[in-house]
């Protein structure tokens, strides 16, 4: 069954400092790997994909078959990216998400 | 706005009640998504349409529950005699299939917080 593991509730950082929000899964195929960011008062929208291997707004994220891991990174965050970030799975090309349950970034000044 | 747009924003309403939430895709997306989230949980999937048909429904989806997509475009979400355990946000979804739109993504409504006192 698969599964999306995200162990921390909450993080907060200090702007300028560096972020990693950690993502874990269970697939038994060939999963895509997605992150979904919510900011107040917003809705729910994509930020990146494994497969575009892009960087969105200064984060990176790095599909670890090995460790099943799609940990979320940004070298100096900014208040700006406070806001719950969700990490996603769907089965590949298919269009069905399973979602984890959330980290909350706090970013301080 | 021609987002993915959902009505009401909030429904409160008593046990047993029942309620009726609407929502309308982008236009061009054929494929339709209801999510349920619940207080410190991420999203979980309920059922999907393509165009009309219904193709999936989740375990979660109880026999209160029922979701029609009539002409392909808007879908509505029922529940019927309303639980305090069906108090969650309910989000809906549209997309395009992947293999049309050259990307896996789905595009979210602002959702339904529904409120069972």
């Amino acid at each position: 069954a698969q599964r999306v593991t995200q162990p921390e509730k909450l993080l907060s950082v200090f702007k300028g400092a560096p972020v990693e929000l950690k993502c874990n899964y269970s697939y038994s195929g060939s999963p895509e790997l997605f992150w979904y960011v919510q900011y107040s008062r917003q809705r729910l929208q994509l930020l990146l994909r494994h497969i575009s291997r892009e960087s969105i707004k200064g984060f990176t994220a790095d599909l670890n078959k090995g460790e099943t891991s799609f940990h979320l990174k940004k070298p100096f965050a900014q208040e700006e990216d406070s806001a719950m970030y969700y990490c996603a799975l769907s089965p590949y090309n298919f269009n069905k998400f399973y979602f984890g349950s959330g980290t909350k970034l706090n970013v301080k000044p | 706005d021609t987002g993915v747009s959902q009505d009401p924003r909030h429904k409160i309403t008593k046990r047993g009640q029942n309620v009726t939430f609407r929502c309308d895709p982008i236009s061009e997306h054929n494929r339709l998504y209801w999510y349920r989230q619940t207080l410190g949980q991420g999203p979980e999937f309920l059922t999907y349409f393509q165009n009309e048909a219904q193709l999936e429904k989740s375990r979660l989806l109880s026999d209160r529950f029922s979701a029609e997509r009539p002409k392909g475009s808007f879908s509505t979400l029922e529940i019927q005699r309303t639980e305090q355990g069906d108090s969650a946000m309910y989000l809906c979804a549209s997309s395009l299939p992947p293999r049309l739109a050259g990307i896996n993504e789905q595009f979210f409504g602002p959702g339904t917080r529904l409120t069972v006192l």
